[in-house]
């Protein structure tokens, strides 16, 4: 039963159009994540967030950019997409288990393509 | 940083075990192991605080070393479900709770 939830899980559309990929989580979860996973590779941190209002870019530069208004939702979003942004979005909480493990819970994914 | 993942990829037979490094050049302030199954998403398997420690559940095990250079994830017996890409993420010192991951290692477990 997924606690994180992502949307849409594949879309397809044209250069230049914005989107907006959703994502949700039921857990209470403070921090949260954005990865960029390309087919059978490695994943990227493109953003995440501490809680509500706090935003940080990750380690792989991205021209995406997100939002935490509300501590259930982490919105990533393309204001002009392009066929380098093809790949897939996986959204991601973390459980604080004590002695600094943060342990991660992943969602889905989004696999978007840009034609 | 990103840490260093070795090998690539493994092809075992059914019953076989296999071992999965994972290294890196400063030392960590943890180690998260995950396996992703073609398709989904990666599901957490264990993670490692202590220099020295090890743990395991069923035959899937990891350690961590005394530096906190290194991690191995010790697979034995293996099975079918075991197929799939394995990856290590770290979090160091100066990152916070932020979680960096290997490139992954592909593993293949055939009958």
């Amino acid at each position: 039963e997924a606690d994180i939830y992502q949307t849409p899980r594949y879309l397809v559309i044209g250069t230049g159009k914005k989107i907006t990929l959703e994502c949700s989580q039921t857990m209470g979860h403070d921090k949260m994540y954005w990865y960029q996973q390309d087919p059978g590779m490695e994943l990227h941190l493109i953003h995440y967030s501490y809680g509500v209002n706090s935003t940080e870019k990750g380690d792989l530069s991205s021209e995406s950019t997100v939002s935490r208004i509300r501590t259930e939702h982490f919105p990533l979003t393309l204001e002009s997409a392009r066929p380098s942004h093809t790949s897939q979005y996986l959204c991601a909480s973390s459980e604080y288990r004590g002695s600094g493990a943060n342990v991660l819970t992943f969602g889905a994914g989004s696999r978007l393509t840009v034609l | 940083q990103q840490p260093v993942q070795s090998p690539q990829a493994v092809i075992l037979r059914e019953g076989e075990d296999a071992v999965i490094n994972c290294s890196s050049s400063k030392a960590l302030y943890s180690v998260h192991w995950y396996r992703q199954k073609h398709g989904e998403a990666p599901i957490f398997l264990m993670i490692l605080l202590k220099g020295g420690e090890q743990k395991g559940h069923d035959k899937i095990s990891a350690s961590f070393n005394e530096k906190k250079q290194q991690s191995s994830l010790y697979l034995t017996a293996s099975q079918l479900s075991y197929s799939g890409t394995y990856f290590c993420g770290t979090g160091d010192y100066t990152g916070g709770f932020k979680t960096i991951f290997g490139a992954g290692t592909r593993l293949f477990v055939k009958a």
